[in-house]
């Protein structure tokens, strides 16, 4: 069982949806969950950070975090086309006193106009 | 600089032949990790520096794989007797720190392609 669950998708929804995004997790002992979005053929650009459970939101994203239940997830309202990419969720861990991010695998997220 | 800069963009080799690949860190950023992204977006932890020294090589395959972060040089990933399985995107990101890694940001990627 990986670390991190996330389901590849892809997923389409029409211009205007609120998407929702989602992974689970394994391991209790992550501190910082994370929101990725990546563009075809480009590094990954981080959108959100979380560290508690519950909710964090930034203009159209809302980030939130169940540490119960072990689960994430991301909110886009009001979807764009310019949201088309790759979201992955990451999350942080302490091993050896260094700190290193696991990554889901990764939502391949259509907008479609 | 302001972003994270990789060379090449793109990279082919034959199997068994050596590939190396660059990263300069934004300039102030002391940690710079390297991660291998297979298909399926799959990202895998291979090293990460704080300056010129290690600070965590758990996700290295040491036998083939080796990286260095010289003062006044790009960080570099070396590739020996590369093997099919090595094809990947290679993602370097630098950070003001190397605990709070949250604030890391990723270059453009160098796609190895070993035929």
């Amino acid at each position: 069982q990986k670390e991190v669950e996330q389901d590849p998708g892809p997923l389409s929804v029409p211009e205007g949806a609120i998407v929702s995004l989602n992974c689970t997790y394994s391991n209790s002992a992550f501190q910082y969950f994370m929101w990725y979005r990546q563009y075809s053929r480009k590094g990954p650009e981080l959108l959100m950070y979380t560290y508690s459970s519950g909710n964090k939101e930034d203009g159209r994203f809302t980030a939130q975090v169940d540490k119960s239940s072990k689960y994430i997830s991301l909110f886009i309202r009001d979807s764009q086309p310019s949201d088309s990419a790759t979201y992955l969720c990451a999350m942080s861990l302490i091993i050896q006193g260094a700190q290193k991010l696991v990554f889901g695998q990764g939502t391949r997220l259509t907008i479609n106009p | 600089g302001e972003e994270v800069a990789q060379t090449p963009k793109h990279l082919v080799r034959g199997e068994g032949q050596k590939a190396k690949l660059y990263c300069a860190p934004i300039k102030g950023h002391s940690y710079v990790f390297w991660y291998q992204q297979v298909l399926k977006n799959e990202f895998k932890f291979l090293i990460s520096f704080q300056n010129e020294n290690v600070f965590d090589e758990t996700g290295m395959p040491k036998e083939r794989f080796s990286a260095k972060c010289l003062p006044n040089s790009p960080c570099s990933l070396e590739i020996q007797a590369t093997k099919l399985e090595d094809s990947a995107v290679y993602f370097c990101a630098s950070s003001q720190s190397g605990v709070f890694i949250a604030e890391a940001f990723f270059g453009q990627g160098t796609r190895l392609t070993v035929v």
